[in-house]
């Protein structure tokens, strides 16, 4: 059963740092992995996904890389702002056994202070 | 820019009562997923649909939980006798393709049964 874990649970930057975010995953047979943010109290907004063929993935200030054979994801964030203050969460889509659905890590929750 | 959007946002009802969550998915999107997050726990899958039938479904959905597309546009998720365990915030998503798509949610429904 494919586990996704998250590390840190949290953490808190000033205003301008850059940072990572860590994700792993237990089982390397998957067709993709999905970054997302999610607000409190509010829904999941997609911020990247990477295909199992690729290694990373940008938008903006977010680039999100992937190692699937040891089974981990970063999200790297540049130049973060508060704005940026949420909780991420990970997701990978297991290709073996139930093959369509998304399995999530806990989430690191992220606060950048002005 | 297309989005999920589910109503109601949120909902309270005693235990033992059925309920109905609804969910507008992306128009050109053909597969549909609920996802459940109980508060302060992981995303967890429940079901997915596609061409009309359920293609897969998690150990929560059981015989109390139902789903159906009853006209072109909407999908639902209905509870037919809720316990209070039951209470989560119940997210809507949808994809353009199958095992490879990016998954789009919705900003959840808010059950509190009581």
């Amino acid at each position: 059963k494919q586990e996704v874990t998250q590390i840190p649970a949290a953490l808190s930057v000033p205003e301008g740092e850059n940072l990572v975010l860590n994700c792993s995953f237990t089982d390397s047979a998957i067709y993709n992995l999905q970054w997302f943010r999610q607000d409190p109290g509010k829904g999941l907004t997609s911020l990247l996904l990477i295909q199992s063929s690729q290694r990373e993935q940008t938008s903006g200030r977010l680039n999100a890389s992937l190692d699937k054979s040891s089974g981990r994801s970063t999200l790297y964030i540049a130049a973060s702002q508060p704005g940026d203050s949420a909780t991420y969460l990970c997701a990978v889509r297991s290709s073996s056994g139930s093959a369509r659905q998304l399995t999530f890590g806990s989430g690191t929750q992220l606060t950048v202070l002005p | 820019e297309p989005e999920v959007t589910q109503t109601p946002s949120h909902q309270v009802t005693q235990m033992g009562q059925e309920v109905i969550l609804r969910c507008v998915p992306i128009s050109n999107h053909l597969y549909f997923y609920w996802y459940r997050q109980i508060l302060g726990q992981k995303v967890e899958f429940l079901v997915s649909f596609y061409n009309n039938e359920i293609s897969e479904k998690s150990e929560i959905f059981d015989d109390q939980f139902s789903v159906e597309r009853p006209d072109g546009s909407n999908f639902t998720l209905k509870i037919r006798s809720t316990k209070l365990e039951d209470s989560a915030m119940y997210f809507c998503a949808s994809s353009e393709q199958g095992a490879s798509g990016e998954l789009f949610f919705g900003e959840g429904s808010r059950l509190t049964v009581l």
